[in-house]
């Protein structure tokens, strides 16, 4: 079975501030990873995913996030945050169960930015 | 803008009512999945159809069902509704082409069981 654990449930940061969203995952096979984000009363929207490649992978709206096998992690990334990123990330895992892909979603993470 | 409807936006009902929830899927899409999200459980993966056929199960109770038409719009039927089924009910879509891909979410649908 895979799981995602979002370490944070709320992270403020003020506006221009670098800001990391971590996400850990655990999982006996080879996983796929996404970040999306949900703008308030909105749908989810995804920021970016890791497949394969290049353990560095970047989004949209300046964000990016590293894969690292070895400490089964998936933090997401910002240098620079502005206000319209206020809004709940979501970090998922998916794996291939027989041909389909039904993502695992962690429990979310709020990041509030403040003027 | 996803491309995936819901409707209705909003829902208030009665406890042991049932409701029908609708999702239109992107243009193209074969793959619908439903989802709950509430406060306490977070986001959970409901039901997937593919092209008109069931195609995984989650958590999904036995009061819950779904299908996929042949136009591939999908509803999600809920019965005896209890007050723990007030929750935020998405929509996704994808391809289905059978690898990790994005999930188009819709805008929800709010219901409330009162």
């Amino acid at each position: 079975a895979q799981s995602v654990t979002q370490l944070d449930s709320q992270v403020p940061v003020f506006e221009e501030a670098p800001v990391e969203l971590r996400c850990n995952y655990s999982s006996s096979v080879s996983v796929y990873l996404f970040w999306y984000v949900q703008y308030p009363n909105q749908g989810l929207q995804l920021l970016l995913k890791y497949l394969s490649g290049s353990t560095l992978v970047k989004g949209i709206n300046g964000f990016e996030a590293e894969f690292n096998k070895s400490q089964t992690s998936f933090h997401l990334r910002k240098p620079s945050v502005h206000i319209s990123d206020t809004a709940e990330y979501f970090c998922a895992v998916t794996t291939d169960r027989g041909g389909s892909y039904i993502p695992t979603f962690g429990r979310g993470t709020s990041l509030i930015v403040h003027p | 803008d996803s491309g995936v409807t819901q409707t209705p936006k909003h829902l208030i009902t009665a406890t042991g009512q049932r409701v029908t929830l609708r999702c239109s899927p992107r243009s193209g899409d074969l793959s619908v999945y439903w989802y709950q999200q509430s406060l306490d459980q977070g986001l959970q993966f409901l039901i997937q159809y593919y092209n008109g056929e069931e195609r995984a199960k989650g958590n999904i109770l036995e009061r819950f069902s779904a299908q996929q038409f042949p136009d591939l719009h999908s509803e999600l039927n809920l019965s005896s509704l209890e007050l723990g089924d007030s929750a935020l009910y998405f929509c996704a879509s994808s391809g289905g082409q059978g690898f990790p891909e994005t999930q188009y979410f819709g805008p929800g649908t709010r219901l409330l069981v009162l």
